[in-house]
């Protein structure tokens, strides 16, 4: 089972900041936080991924707490080719080499 | 470069038929993935290959479904016989072994049993 839960949808007008959340309490200490999205009709895409520190690269910014119990996907800029559904899943290196377990992620729309 | 290549986009069977669908990965990626994904839901893993062994296929109806990675490049999955529930996207993806998370998917195939 997926050990993630995010929001089934969420809104987001054009050009604004899309905020994603993500509840991983059950994770592990050895687990990193991996997110993905999938547009329609399109294989999952890689966006970004982070174990304690908060990450950012060109797509988006990860923001993980302290705790590491919950995450944020941040999108500084949201266009309208950024609806699509976000996956956020915990991977562990140790373990299981790369095995993705997707939940049913949140699906973005991003609005005129 | 070149992404993962699957074929074909789209098939359509009676059920109680069989399917066979193609993977290229890309050139280097030692491990490759095949997915599937019901409609309404997140992908489900069936079977991690790593080079032409089976890493892990515990989510694989092997009653029906089977797969191989010849060379350890391409590969195949085949559904014999078809069920109605079978309709799905079957997605391959690979990845290289030391960024275990960061898999990179091909468009899918789609599959629909009448």
């Amino acid at each position: 089972d997926a050990k993630t839960t995010q929001p089934p949808s969420m809104d987001c007008a054009e050009g604004r900041a899309a905020n994603l959340p993500c509840n991983h309490s059950t994770i592990s200490g050895n687990e990193y936080v991996y997110w993905y999205r999938q547009i329609h009709s399109q294989g999952p895409q890689y966006i970004i991924h982070g174990l304690k520190n908060n990450e950012t690269n060109e797509m988006a910014s990860l923001i993980i707490t302290e705790d590491r119990k919950s995450s944020t996907l941040i999108l500084p800029h949201a266009t309208l080719r950024d609806t699509a559904v976000y996956y956020c899943i915990g991977v562990d290196y140790g373990g299981s080499q790369g095995n993705l377990i997707f939940g049913k992620g949140t699906k973005l729309s991003v609005k005129p | 470069e070149a992404g993962v290549a699957q074929s074909p986009r789209y098939k359509i069977i009676e059920k109680r038929q069989s399917v066979a669908f193609w993977c290229n990965p890309i050139s280097g990626h030692a491990t490759l993935y095949w997915y599937q994904q019901i409609l309404g839901q997140g992908p489900k893993l069936l079977i991690q290959f790593q080079n032409n062994g089976v890493v892990d296929d515990s989510q694989l109806p092997k009653d029906r479904f089977s797969a191989e990675r010849l060379k350890g490049v391409d590969s195949t999955l085949k559904i014999q016989p078809a069920k109605l529930e079978d309709s799905a996207v079957y997605l391959c993806a690979s990845s290289l072994d030391h960024f275990p998370g960061e898999l990179f998917f091909g468009e899918g195939s789609r599959l629909t049993v009448l």
